[in-house]
């Protein structure tokens, strides 16, 4: 079955402790990107990768990284997260040419006290 | 100006009704424009996707693009309560294929 997955699906955490959410699609996209998505304010790109060992920036990518040393993988590390990335994060991927139409992971749910 | 724009509603209908979704722009040289559904609790999926002026239709879902007036739409014909859900407007802008910007979303409530 086509998908993006993603892991965790909740997490609860403390403020400074570094996490890593990880993203993985079985589809052979070259195009992988991450959102966040908070009320009032819609879905919003952190980061984006048109390909492997290329990433660039989105709208909100401040308190994050990422890194695409495989094609499947797309991680999202918070190095020292904030109560205000308390957020729905979303994975999703596409071919690389088709940016629009995307496919996207469950969603995780992180809260950071 | 935000990016693209949206009513947040909700849009109510009754059953059967045609729904209309409404979408601005604010970059004149964007060229690819997208429709994603997504139910409360669930991720958004892609339903409609539109690259040229005018209509397209695919079952009860029409997408309409006037990029003169920076404008994109969405018909949902025969409304189901199943269509229940937030429909979320995205854009690729002229000077960044990478980049899909989304709008904050129209909530739609069909009522049987």
């Amino acid at each position: 079955e086509a998908q993006v997955t993603q892991n965790p699906r909740y997490l609860i955490t403390v403020t400074g402790k570094k996490l890593t959410v990880t993203c993985s699609q079985n589809m052979n996209h070259e195009y992988m990107s991450w959102y966040r998505q908070d009320p009032g304010l819609g879905l919003r790109q952190i980061y984006y990768s048109m390909n492997v060992e290329v990433t660039d920036k989105g709208d909100v990518p401040e308190g994050y990284k990422v890194s695409r040393k495989e094609k499947r993988n797309f991680p999202l590390i918070l190095e020292s997260p904030s109560p205000n990335q308390t957020s729905l994060y979303f994975c999703a991927s596409s071919v690389w040419d088709r940016a629009g139409e995307q496919y996207f992971g469950p969603g995780t749910r992180l809260t950071v006290t | 100006q935000k990016e693209v724009e949206q009513n947040s509603g909700p849009l109510s209908v009754p059953e059967g009704a045609i729904a209309s979704l409404n979408c601005t722009y604010s970059d004149r040289g964007s060229q690819s424009f997208f429709w994603y559904r997504q139910y409360s609790g669930k991720s958004p999926e892609l339903i409609m996707f539109i690259y040229s002026n005018g209509d397209k239709e695919d079952g009860r879902f029409t997408a309409q693009l006037n990029k003169a007036s920076q404008y994109v739409s969405l018909l949902i014909r025969d409304s189901q309560p199943s269509d229940s859900a937030t429909y979320l407007c995205a854009v690729i802008g002229s000077s960044n294929t990478g980049k899909l910007i989304f709008g904050q979303g129209t909530t739609l409530q069909v009522k049987p």
